[in-house]
C-alpha cells in the first residue's frame, strides 16, 4: 500500500515556463514534507519543505503548496531551467522527527526541461 | 569534502557470496539511515540508528545486518546475496531533534548474478 503518490512519472516543460509536480498522500498523520531532487548517478538532494500547519512554503523559484483537506502537495518551479531537469521525489514524515523519522517516499516524477 | 560518502559506488557480485557498503557522513549528525530503491525506483527505509544504536528496522530479511562503529558511520552487511538484492542502496544522515530533512550519499548500485 503506497502511501504517497506521484502519479505523473514524466513531464516535460519549457524553459523559462511553470513546472508543476503533484503529489498525493492517503495517510493523514503526516505532518511533514519535503521535496528531493535527484540527478542520475547521485544521491537525493534536499529541496524544499513544508510543514501540515501551514499551506504554503517559497525559496526563490521553488514553492510548495499543501491541501490537506485533498491530501494534496504540489511544488511549482518558475521559471525553469534546462539544469532543473532531475528526477522529483515527494516524501512525507509523520513520526516525529529525529530517531524515529523514517520519509516515505513517491516514486518520482522526471522533469525534462527544454530549452 | 563529501558530507556523506558510501563505499564502493558499484558491486557486482554472485548470488550467496557475503558483501559490505560503507558509510561515513562528516556533518556532525547523530542519526544514519540505509534506504533501498528498487527496479521501480520506490525508495524504502531499510534501518536508522541514532547514537549508535538501532531505532528503526524494517521489515528487513536478517540477510541484511547494519553496523554502527559510531556515530559518523553506518555499514550495511549482507549475508547470502539473492538475486532480489539488486537495487542502489543509499545512505543518509539527519540530526535528531531539529529538522526533518535527511542527507543522502550518491548510492551504491549493487547487481547480483
Amino acid at each position: 500500500d503506497q502511501q504517497v503518490k506521484q502519479n505523473s512519472p514524466s513531464l516535460s516543460v519549457q524553459e523559462g515556463r511553470i513546472s508543476i509536480l503533484n503529489c498525493d498522500y492517503t495517510n493523514s498523520m503526516f505532518d511533514y514534507f519535503l521535496w528531493y531532487k535527484k540527478y542520475p548517478a547521485e544521491g537525493p538532494t534536499f529541496l524544499i519543505s513544508i510543514s501540515s500547519i501551514k499551506d504554503k512554503n517559497e525559496d526563490g523559484r521553488f514553492t510548495v503548496f499543501l491541501n490537506k483537506s485533498a491530501k494534496h502537495l504540489s511544488l511549482h518551479i518558475v521559471p525553469s531551467q534546462p539544469g532543473d531537469s532531475a528526477v522529483y521525489f515527494c516524501a512525507a514524515s509523520g513520526f516525529g522527527g529525529g530517531a524515529t523519522n523514517k520519509l516515505i517516499f513517491g516514486t518520482g516524477t522526471l522533469l525534462a526541461v527544454q530549452p | 569534502d563529501t558530507a556523506v560518502s558510501q563505499t564502493p559506488k558499484y558491486l557486482v557480485t554472485q548470488m550467496g557470496n557475503d558483501k559490505s557498503i560503507k558509510c561515513e557522513q562528516n556533518l556532525g549528525h547523530d542519526t544514519m539511515y540505509w534506504y533501498k530503491q528498487d527496479s521501480k525506483k520506490f525508495l524504502k527505509i531499510m534501518f536508522s540508528y541514532n547514537n549508535k544504536e538501532l531505532i528503526i528496522n524494517e521489515t528487513v530479511p536478517n540477510r541484511f545486518s547494519p553496523k554502527s562503529p559510531d556515530k559518523a558511520h553506518l555499514n550495511l552487511h549482507i549475508n547470502s546475496l539473492e538475486l532480489g538484492d539488486s537495487a542502489v542502496y543509499f545512505c543518509a544522515s539527519s540530526q535528531q531533534g531539529t529538522t526533518y530533512e535527511q542527507y543522502f550519499g550518491p548510492g551504491t548500485r549493487l547487481t547480483v548474478t
